[in-house]
């Protein structure tokens, strides 16, 4: 099966710029994750979408970024504008529910914020 | 606040001997714990689950389980070079939530 997929892989904005990711994940998993891992640190949830609604966003910086996944499947994660302390990788994963298994990530977007 | 606890390393080992990489959880209602592999600029990559107290063991690979101790660990049997990474350590409090990560400790393999 193809695997989660993200786009770009690669990223470079000014301070105070918006930038948005894009990730589609694996066919039929109905849950999606972002998760923020900034160099030397684990992955930090961001939001967790269940369909097209979102399950937690708790922890998601609201004053500037967004996330949305309109019709269940594909979402993107928006930033704006855009600190200096953004620059990380930015992971997308998915899963079939919300059951007690792991799941598998996309190979994520590296945002650099100059 | 639930937190994963993990020993940032580096932990160096030689060639062929065994790793042993420990974490410890905050949450006692936590029912699910994984050990993902992340090499230098990829992504973290699933190698192992387990959901009760005990052992797990998958190749090279053994995952243990004690749930009292609120502690999990991985041990890595014939280390290889190829071995040599960051493992995280995430655990889920219960179905329905994100799995939440420790901060990941850096193997090295000599050969």
């Amino acid at each position: 099966e193809a695997g989660v997929a993200q786009s770009p892989r690669y990223k470079i904005i000014e301070k105070r710029q918006s930038v948005a990711f894009w990730c589609n994940p694996i066919s039929g998993h109905a849950t999606l994750y972002w998760y923020q891992q900034i160099l030397g640190q684990g992955p930090k949830l961001l939001i967790q979408f269940q369909n097209n609604g979102v399950v937690d966003d708790s922890q998601l910086p609201k004053d500037r970024f967004s996330a949305e996944r309109l019709k269940g499947v594909d979402s993107t994660l928006k930033i704006q504008p855009a600190k200096l302390e953004d620059s990380a990788v930015y992971l997308c994963a998915s899963s079939p529910g919300q059951g007690v298994g792991g799941y598998t990530f996309g190979s994520g977007t590296r945002l650099t914020v100059v | 606040q639930k937190e994963v606890e993990q020993n940032s390393g580096p932990l160096s080992v030689p060639e062929g001997a065994i790793a042993s990489l420990n974490c410890t959880y905050s949450d006692r209602g936590s029912q699910s714990f994984f050990w993902y592999r992340q090499y230098s600029g990829k992504s973290p990559e699933l190698i192992m689950s387990i959901y009760s107290n005990g052992d797990k063991e998958d190749g090279r690979f053994t995952a243990q389980l004690n749930k009292a101790s609120q502690y999990v660990s991985l041990l890595i049997r014939d280390s290889q070079p190829s071995d040599s990474a960051t493992y995280l350590c995430a655990v889920k409090n219960q179905a329905g939530t994100a799995l939440i990560f420790g901060k990941g400790t850096t193997l090295s393999v000599s050969s």
